[in-house]
């Protein structure tokens, strides 16, 4: 079956610490989206890719960093540097194209204790 | 600004009740999406459109480019419908951008 991986679905997290999040499809999609969401708002952009190797800053890119080293994958890792971690993170992917429908995973729900 | 207005925040409906779902934007866009965010956090594509009108099932989109407004519409509601929908907007700043509405949770009782 085609589709989008997230893992973990939950994580928790010290103070200081780096964490990767996951995300993978099958999809054969060029173009990727990492959104954090908070209670109350809409999803924000962090960052997203549309071609292997390259990948840009959205809204919010302070305290985060991606890589594209694979069609496939798009890992996504907080840094310590991120000042309010706390959020659902969501990954999608899309076709190439100007009108290209966005497809969600099922989403990490990431703690920092 | 670039704005995506949802309305209402909250809905509570009794099953089989008409539902409408407003979505007002401020830009000129190029597409519109409606999706649905399921308790477990999952996103679900429902619509996307750019004019008109688009039915599935018991689920109606429609798009006024005039006036920059869309409704998601659900007929004969039934709990199962319960979830977060969320409007999103695609246009074009020099590339192509979108914004999510903060979305309308609906909670459709038995």
């Amino acid at each position: 079956d085609g589709g989008i991986t997230q893992s973990p679905k939950y994580l928790f997290r010290k103070e200081g610490q780096n964490v990767t999040l996951s995300c993978e499809q099958n999809l054969n999609h060029d173009a990727m989206y990492w959104y954090r969401q908070d209670p109350g708002q809409g999803l924000r952009l962090i960052y997203y890719s549309q071609i292997v190797n390259d990948f840009q800053k959205g809204d919010i890119a302070e305290g985060y960093s991606v890589s594209r080293e694979k069609k496939e994958s798009f890992p996504l890792t907080v840094t310590s540097a991120q000042k309010n971690p706390t959020a659902f993170y969501l990954c999608a992917s899309a076709a190439g194209g100007s009108y290209n429908e966005q497809f969600f995973g099922p989403g990490t729900r990431l703690t920092v204790l | 600004k670039n704005e995506v207005e949802q309305s209402p925040q909250n809905l509570t409906a009794q099953e089989g009740e008409f539902i409408t779902i407003n979505c007002s934007y401020s830009v000129g866009i190029s597409a519109l999406h409606w999706l649905q965010q399921h308790p477990g956090g999952g996103i679900v594509s429902l619509f996307m459109l750019s004019s008109g009108k688009k039915k599935h099932g018991r689920l109606i989109a429609t798009i006024n480019i005039q006036e920059k407004h869309s409704s998601l519409h659900i007929t004969a509601s039934h709990p199962r419908d319960s979830a977060v929908y969320i409007c999103a907007v695609r246009f074009f700043t020099g590339g192509f951008k979108t914004i999510f509405g903060a979305g309308t949770r609906l909670f459709v009782k038995a």
